[in-house]
């Protein structure tokens, strides 16, 4: 069983949709991170959220980590082709010092 | 231009043929790491390392060997690859703790390995 759960495995809309992906767990992270890759390469940083209930918002995309540090959610407003790729949760424990988990990912698609 | 290298970044083995895939990340960085990626899995953390000469097993440590003598550099080492070790393979590296504030991964391009 994966650590960190993330929901939709899939997603495929139109562009201008909203969308919003789950990144779940029944642990405790001391903080959360998001990535997103592309085809061919490695996954990028998008955001790190640290406080549980922080909402940290980067233009079109808001990153909610949640209150008791257990889950977070992406929600992206008006989907554009250019943020299709795969989307992965990271969360380090405090129990776990150095290691990062990652979720399985979201492989998202915006179509024209 | 700060980077991760990976080397290489294809390789087609046979069972039981050692191999050795380095990294080197020229930013100074204290963490590195390595992952695996599978389909539907995500990465999954093989080794870390903290410093020079401080590493720890990571979630899928088994068939796998790692050595950080210097602070650029390292390499992941399989012993006697076989085929479940086909995968996509990360470096990774980060200026402080990775996953915290200012923790942020740096990755490689990756190297996709088979083994047959």
């Amino acid at each position: 069983t994966q650590l960190l759960e993330q929901s939709p495995q899939f997603l495929s809309i139109q562009e201008g949709e909203n969308l919003t992906v789950y990144c779940n767990s029944s642990s405790v992270f001391s903080s959360l991170q998001w990535y997103r890759q592309e085809p061919g390469e490695g996954p990028v940083l998008l955001v790190t959220v640290v406080t549980g209930g922080e909402v940290k918002k980067l233009k079109r995309l808001t990153f909610q980590f949640g209150d008791a540090r257990k889950d977070s959610s992406l929600h992206i407003t008006a989907a554009q082709p250019g943020d299709t790729g795969l989307y992965l949760c990271a969360g380090r424990r405090r129990t776990s010092y150095g290691k990062l988990t990652f979720g399985q990912g979201t492989i998202l698609t915006v179509h024209p | 231009e700060a980077q991760v290298t990976q080397n290489p970044r294809y390789l087609i083995t046979v069972t039981g043929k050692k191999l050795t895939v380095t990294c080197s990340q020229n930013m100074n960085h204290e963490y590195m790491s390595w992952y695996r990626q599978d389909p539907g899995l995500g990465l999954r953390q093989i080794y870390y390392s903290m410093n020079v000469e401080v590493t720890d097993k990571g979630d899928v440590p088994e068939g796998y060997k790692v050595s950080r003598k210097e602070k650029r550099n390292f390499p992941l080492i399989l012993e006697s690859p076989s085929p479940n070790q086909t995968s996509l393979y990360f470096c990774a590296s980060s200026p402080r703790l990775a996953g915290g504030p200012g923790g942020e991964l740096f990755f490689g391009e990756g190297s996709r390995l088979t083994v047959l």
